[in-house]
């Protein structure tokens, strides 16, 4: 089927320490996005990386895309307190734009 | 900052009855969304709306459910006849046209179905 799927992960980490997460899929994708979701809030949109690109930064963000393996990653670089959240990746496919999410991440930073 | 916005943030409703979510999309954006969320699952695709129809729905969206944008704002979702099992986070998105596109999405709308 069409879904992102993280790694099932729980990340618990220290303020100022990097935190990585990854999300794998199944078919080809047209593009990638990573969401990040406060508790029980709504989903902020984080970054879009196009099938033809292999890396994208934004700010303390980098975002990997290997399709020749069907997985992502995502980079938090010196985490924060207010990054303490759930990450999800959500991938885009030709033809539409629906896009199918995946399980999450939850990353907690301990301050 | 241009934002999806969704009302109401919170929905409680009888079993059976027929609710309507409100949804106003980004101003400039031609591609609406409507996903759910049930508490500890995946967020699910449910239909996606463009130029006044729906141009993809999932299996998820049955005859309970319609889409409407009764003006050049507003987005809804209605359920007709609500079941417990419709107790989620509604989340509305909206995009721009075009293959590699951001999809925004509100604060959602957490629906309660008793």
């Amino acid at each position: 089927s069409q879904q992102g799927e993280e790694d099932p992960q729980a990340l618990s980490i220290q303020e100022g320490e990097n935190a990585t997460m990854n999300c794998s899929y199944k078919t080809s994708i047209n593009n990638l996005q990573w969401y990040r979701q406060n508790s029980g809030r709504g989903l902020v949109h984080l970054i879009l990386i196009r099938s033809n690109e292999r890396e994208k930064h934004s700010g303390r963000l980098r975002v990997t895309l290997d399709t020749s393996k069907k997985s992502s990653s995502l980079l938090i670089t010196a985490s924060r307190a207010a990054d303490t959240a759930s990450y999800f990746c959500a991938t885009g496919y030709y033809g539409n734009n629906r896009l199918a999410f995946g399980k999450g991440n939850q990353v907690v930073v301990i301050p | 900052e241009p934002e999806v916005t969704q009302t109401p943030s919170h929905q409680v409703t009888q079993m059976g009855q027929e609710v309507i979510l409100r949804c106003v999309p980004i101003s400039n954006h031609l591609y609406f969304y409507w996903y759910r969320q049930i508490l500890g699952q995946k967020v699910e695709f449910l239909v996606s709306f463009y130029n006044n129809e729906i141009s993809e729905k999932s299996e998820i969206f049955d005859d309970q459910f319609s889409v409407e944008r009764p003006d050049g704002s507003n987005f809804t979702l209605k359920i007709r006849s609500t079941k417990l099992e419709d107790s989620a986070m509604y989340f509305c998105a909206s995009s721009e046209v075009g293959s590699y596109t951001e999809a925004f999405f509100g604060q959602g709308t957490r629906l309660t179905v008793v």
